[in-house]
């Protein structure tokens, strides 16, 4: 299995401009998760999705902020406009169902300049 | 919401030697706890999970225990090597609301 897949990898760009970062999660997998990593506040939960739902998306800091699940094998997070203190490690997770062990992708990088 | 409080923040051991880390929950209603280790600059991955209806359990040179009176649960790795050095972060969630709350991670660092 492929595991969680994002891009991009790394992403710089400067204040005001739209970020869409992608996921696709592991096949098979029923529930998607969005998270953000800083060093001042950690891991935080963003949103998730079960069946391409969105379920919970209490985490999301501000309208400026937007996720989408079109299918069960894509899914995007969008910053727009992007500030810089957007700036974090972004990474998506996957998992089978309930109860079961999320897996991460290896992350998005962002850089807001 | 469910609140995970994680120490200590850094643990420093000697090759060898044992590493405990420690985590409190404040939700009774959590029933599902997993660990994570981040490598530098990876993506965190899962190393052992416990659920409630258990009070402990092992891999290898790794094993976690769970204290549901007390609400906290602890990661036990024995025999470190320097591979074990990274950050290690607890979790929790309940079977109603998948959302895991994260603990605050613990960087370890073994010395050879």
């Amino acid at each position: 299995d492929a595991g969680v897949i994002q891009s991009p990898r790394h992403e710089v760009t400067e204040m005001g401009q739209e970020v869409t970062l992608r996921c696709k999660p592991i096949s098979g997998h029923d529930y998607l998760f969005w998270y953000r990593q800083t060093m001042m506040r950690g891991l935080e939960l963003l949103i998730y999705f079960n069946n391409n739902v969105p379920i919970d998306d209490s985490g999301m800091p501000e309208d400026r902020f937007s996720a989408k699940m079109p299918n069960a094998s894509f899914s995007t997070l969008k910053i727009q406009p992007s500030e810089p203190r957007d700036s974090a490690v972004y990474f998506c997770a996957s998992s089978f169902s309930q109860g079961q062990p999320q897996h991460f992708g290896d992350g998005t990088r962002l850089s807001i300049l | 919401g469910e609140n995970v409080e994680q120490h200590p923040s850094t643990l420093s051991v000697q090759e060898g030697d044992s590493a405990v880390i420690k985590c409190t929950y404040s939700d009774s209603a959590s029933n599902y706890f997993p660990w994570y280790k981040q490598e530098l600059g990876k993506r965190p991955q899962l190393i052992i999970d416990i659920r409630s209806n258990v009070g402990e359990k092992k891999d290898q040179r790794i094993a976690v225990t769970l204290n549901k009176t007390a609400k906290h649960f602890s990661l036990h790795i024995t025999e470190t090597q320097p591979e074990d050095s990274a950050v290690y972060f607890c979790a929790a969630s309940r079977s109603n609301d998948y959302k895991l709350s994260f603990g605050a991670g613990t960087t370890v660092t073994v010395r050879a």
